[in-house]
């Protein structure tokens, strides 16, 4: 079975300020990893994933194999950075079925 | 294009009624997934076709929850007898072909309140 923790439920940084939010994932197969961000009256949207190793919006994440650890950061945080952060799992080689974190509310403050 | 859209977006139920859910993917998107968030957990999948069949139904939570995806179109999810346990976020998303190697893109969301 997968899982995927994400310990903040609640994170407010003041804008220009760095930002990680942590996700640490449980898996014994080869994970695939997905942070998606749903902003105040939008839909859910893909941000990053691993695979992909590009930076979105400023945003990076790595996937640490060693941690079981895909940690989603920003060195310098903006006001329109504020949305529920979700971080997800899908295995590599079976199924397609996403599981979730319980997300965290990222708050950036003026 | 249009993205995923799902019907209505907010329903109020008593417990013991039936409610009907309705996703319309991406035109062409073979995948549709269904999701849904209860109140303070994380989401959870609950069944995945590819067209016209269940690939993946083992997030269904009860046999109270019925899906079709009749013509490998649109989605219904049917609740009956809705339970109070049942109240929360149904989210439905889509992805191209292949065997979920592509992103899945979501819909608003349905939210479910059963009093």
């Amino acid at each position: 079975a997968q899982r995927v923790t994400q310990p903040e439920k609640l994170l407010s940084v003041f804008k220009g300020a760095p930002v990680e939010l942590k996700c640490n994932y449980s898996y014994s197969g080869s994970p695939e990893l997905f942070w998606y961000v749903q902003y105040s009256r939008q839909r859910l949207q893909l941000l990053l994933r691993h695979i992909s190793r590009e930076s979105i919006k400023g945003f990076t994440a790595d996937l640490n194999k060693g941690e079981t650890s895909f940690h989603l950061k920003k060195p310098f945080a903006q006001e329109e950075d504020s949305a529920m952060y979700y971080c997800a799992l899908k295995p590599i080689t079976s199924g397609s079925r996403l599981t979730f974190g319980e997300g965290t509310q990222l708050t950036v403050n003026p | 294009e249009a993205g995923v859209t799902q019907f209505p977006s907010h329903s109020v139920i008593e417990k013991g009624q039936t409610v009907t859910l309705r996703c319309d993917p991406i035109s062409g998107h073979d995948n549709l997934y269904w999701y849904r968030r209860v109140m303070g957990k994380e989401i959870k999948f609950l069944l995945h076709f590819v067209k016209e069949s269940k690939q993946d139904e083992s997030g269904m939570p009860n046999n109270r929850f019925l899906a079709e995806r009749t013509g490998g179109t649109y989605s219904t999810l049917k609740v009956q007898p809705a339970e109070l346990e049942d109240s929360g976020v149904y989210f439905c998303a889509s992805s191209p072909h292949g065997w979920g190697t592509d992103t899945q893109y979501f819909g608003p969301g349905t939210r479910l309140t059963v009093l």
